[in-house]
């Protein structure tokens, strides 16, 4: 079946501009969560959802940063007034039922670059 | 805080010869534990979790990891190596206290092998 997708693959965009990244579970799933990778380290968690809620926000860096999932599916992760420290990949998984212990299955990315 | 541990940036290994991948971890609480494995341009694809039970769990593609609390590490193991191993390996653990679901990953390290 169907991976998670993620769009768009590569976003560029200038400091201070609006971006929306988006983000396609595999269906059926109710968790969803977001990280960030940048260069040369681990993925950092950022939200995670359970439903259209999100159940756990601690990883978002700052107020710039905001996620919905409005009818439980798709995730759109949106970055206001972008800063080049923004630059990364963004990275979307989602999981069965968010138990605990559950293996997340992870999109391709979005590469942001921000100029 | 809880951390992963990555040691080596990068492990180089002769195909054919055994590889060692090492994770050793610090969280609160009885932790689940995750490898998984991002080849270029890809996403990050699940190898193989420890829940509980057997301390040697086995993967995808002939990996298998063996826990071990006392010494708090996760190590990543294959008998033989394949060139096509050559990727960028990630230990990651969830299951801590507050933490619903989230992972919290190493640094990575890069496996090299060698004709």
């Amino acid at each position: 079946g169907a991976g998670v997708s993620q769009t768009p693959s590569n976003k560029v965009t200038e400091k201070g501009k609006y971006v929306e990244l988006r983000c396609d579970p595999i269906s059926g799933h109710t968790a969803l969560y977001w990280y960030r990778q940048s260069l040369g380290q681990g993925p950092e968690f950022l939200i995670y959802f359970q439903g259209t809620g999100a159940a756990d926000d601690s990883g978002l860096p700052n107020d710039r940063f905001f996620a919905v999932r409005p009818e439980g599916s798709v995730s759109t992760l949106k970055i206001q007034r972008t800063e080049r420290g923004d630059s990364a990949v963004y990275l979307c998984a989602s999981s069965s039922a968010g138990t605990q212990g559950e293996e997340q299955y992870f999109g391709p990315g979005t590469r942001l670059t921000v100029t | 805080a809880q951390s992963v541990a990555q040691p080596e940036d990068q492990v180089n290994v002769a195909e054919g010869n055994p590889l060692t991948v090492k994770c050793t971890y610090s969280v609160s609480g009885n932790p689940y534990l995750f490898w998984y494995v991002q080849y270029p341009n890809r996403g990050l694809q699940f190898l193989l979790k420890y829940i509980t039970g057997d301390n040697l769990v086995k993967g995808s593609y002939g990996f298998e990891a063996e826990f071990n609390k006392s010494q708090t590490s996760f190590h990543l193991k294959k008998p033989s190596a394949l060139v096509s191993d050559s990727a960028l390996y990630f230990c990651a653990v969830s299951g801590f206290s507050g933490g619903y679901n989230k992972l919290i990953f190493g640094a990575g390290t890069r496996l090299a092998v060698h004709p």
